[in-house]
């Protein structure tokens, strides 16, 4: 099946850094998602983002499918973007819409 | 508020009982899914539907069952037959021609 990795597995950040974090994955795909899963568990959808770059506030992500990558871009971070990100793209032939393999995550905790 | 509610969000069973999780949604969207999460680890796929009275097995259905008897709804029931069930689960649902996932809250299992 398709590999999903992350990287970094663990980042520690002052309050107002920025961030970058990586998604590589094995096979073409169609869907790509980024998740934020807050202390309470909750997984929150940051990004839908199969392919280009998209902006939602201080995130920001782009996906290269052509080269199987993607990136999570994370500006003057604060307290509450800690928690653990996770990328996920679809499994079997990277084409199964809904079926996500999911990377180990990057957890990520903000000092203030 | 359109969403996905699974309950109970936190159960005890003891061993040799077979316990259900309940997930429910208003989103309209055809696909659901559960996934399990242990510790520091990422989400595996228990099982998912595409239409209603059909689903398929993902990489870890053993000692899992669901039904689909409505498209709002897609329970999971945690046998007897699962070696290791404490664990996080969370249910999903999405539009069958995106498969971009929205997430409900979890439900934290503990066998005693």
């Amino acid at each position: 099946g398709i590999q999903v990795e992350q990287s970094p597995p663990d980042l520690i950040l002052q309050e107002g850094a920025n961030s970058t974090l990586r998604c590589n994955f094995s096979d073409s795909v169609n869907n790509l998602q980024w998740f934020h899963q807050n202390p309470w568990g909750q997984l929150i959808n940051l990004f839908y983002i199969p392919s280009g770059t998209k902006q939602n506030g201080r995130l920001s992500a782009t996906t290269v499918a052509t080269e199987r990558y993607s990136l999570l871009y994370i500006s003057s971070s604060q307290t509450t973007d800690s928690g653990v990100y996770f990328c996920a793209v679809p499994g079997v032939g990277g084409t199964s819409y809904g079926k996500l393999t999911f990377g180990q995550g990057t957890i990520l905790t903000v000092h203030p | 508020d359109g969403g996905i509610t699974q309950s109970p969000k936190y159960l005890f069973r003891k061993e040799g009982q077979n316990v259900t999780l309940s997930c429910e949604q208003n989103l309209n969207h055809d696909a659901m899914y559960w996934y399990r999460q242990d510790p520091g680890q990422g989400l595996r796929l228990i099982y998912y539907s595409q239409i209603v009275n059909d689903f398929q097995k993902g990489d870890i259905a053993e000692g899992y069952s669901v039904s689909r008897e409505k498209k709002e709804s897609f329970p999971l029931t945690v046998t007897s037959a699962q070696k290791n069930p404490t664990a996080f689960y969370l249910c999903a649902s999405s539009p069958l021609y995106t498969g971009e996932l929205f997430f409900g809250e979890g439900s934290r299992l503990t066998v005693l």
